[in-house]
């Protein structure tokens, strides 16, 4: 079956820093979408990638989706506090009308 | 245009009680899955349905879990004899009837903790 492993697991970085998340896939691509969840609550739609090469961003976050190597990175230019959460991949399971999810990374910001 | 509802936000259930979830999706949408978020663990697919029909539930237990989206109201997951292992996070989430190929919106998740 399908599986994502994101790495890293979880990241502490200070405000202003850049940071790269990446979610990689055993299994083609079909797209692939990237959420963030804060302690507690449900999960915030980023960004939808659909085809290979895409990229997208929004606000300071840029998420990229190389096919060849069935893999994404989201990256946070100049990190904020508002950025802190857990930032999770999913991907649409061919054949079946599901997303599956990779384990999340964690975010800490430290001012 | 109101979000994913899911009631109640936390529920607290004594082991061998059953536990209802309650999931209202986004005006519109026509499919609804759930999730289940365990401590520390990613989000895993537990049933996937449409009006009436129940069209995935190859990650949901095959005993004391069940789950509907009838024709009117919510959608509910039932569990039932609850035991320490079920305490999670549950995890609603709607798409218009594009289903997984479409954007998923999320409720903001029903606590589950079993004494």
């Amino acid at each position: 079956s399908q599986e994502l492993e994101q790495s890293p697991q979880s990241l502490i970085v200070q405000e202003g820093k850049n940071l790269t998340i990446n979610c990689t896939s055993s299994k083609t691509l079909y797209g692939l979408y990237w959420y963030k969840q804060k302690y507690g609550e449900g999960l915030i739609f980023l960004m939808m990638l659909q085809k290979g090469g895409e990229e997208k961003s929004h606000e300071k976050i840029t998420a990229k989706l190389d096919e060849k190597k069935q893999q994404s990175s989201l990256h946070i230019t100049a990190s904020q506090p508002s950025h802190a959460g857990i930032y999770l991949c999913g991907a649409p399971k061919r054949g079946a009308q599901k997303l599956v999810f990779g384990q999340g990374t964690r975010l800490t910001i430290n001012p | 245009n109101a979000g994913v509802m899911q009631n109640p936000r936390h529920l607290v259930r004594r082991r061998g009680q059953e536990a209802r979830l309650r999931c209202s999706p986004m005006k519109g949408h026509s499919h609804v899955y759930w999730y289940r978020q365990l401590p520390e663990e990613g989000l895993k697919f537990m049933v996937y349905l449409q009006k009436e029909n129940i069209i995935d539930e190859s990650g949901m237990p095959k005993e004391r879990f069940s789950a509907e989206f009838p024709k009117e109201g919510p959608s509910i997951l039932r569990i039932q004899q609850v035991v320490r292992g079920d305490s999670a996070a549950y995890f609603c989430a709607s798409s218009p009837p594009g289903g997984a190929n479409e954007k998923l919106f999320f409720g903001s998740g029903t606590q589950l903790s079993v004494l």
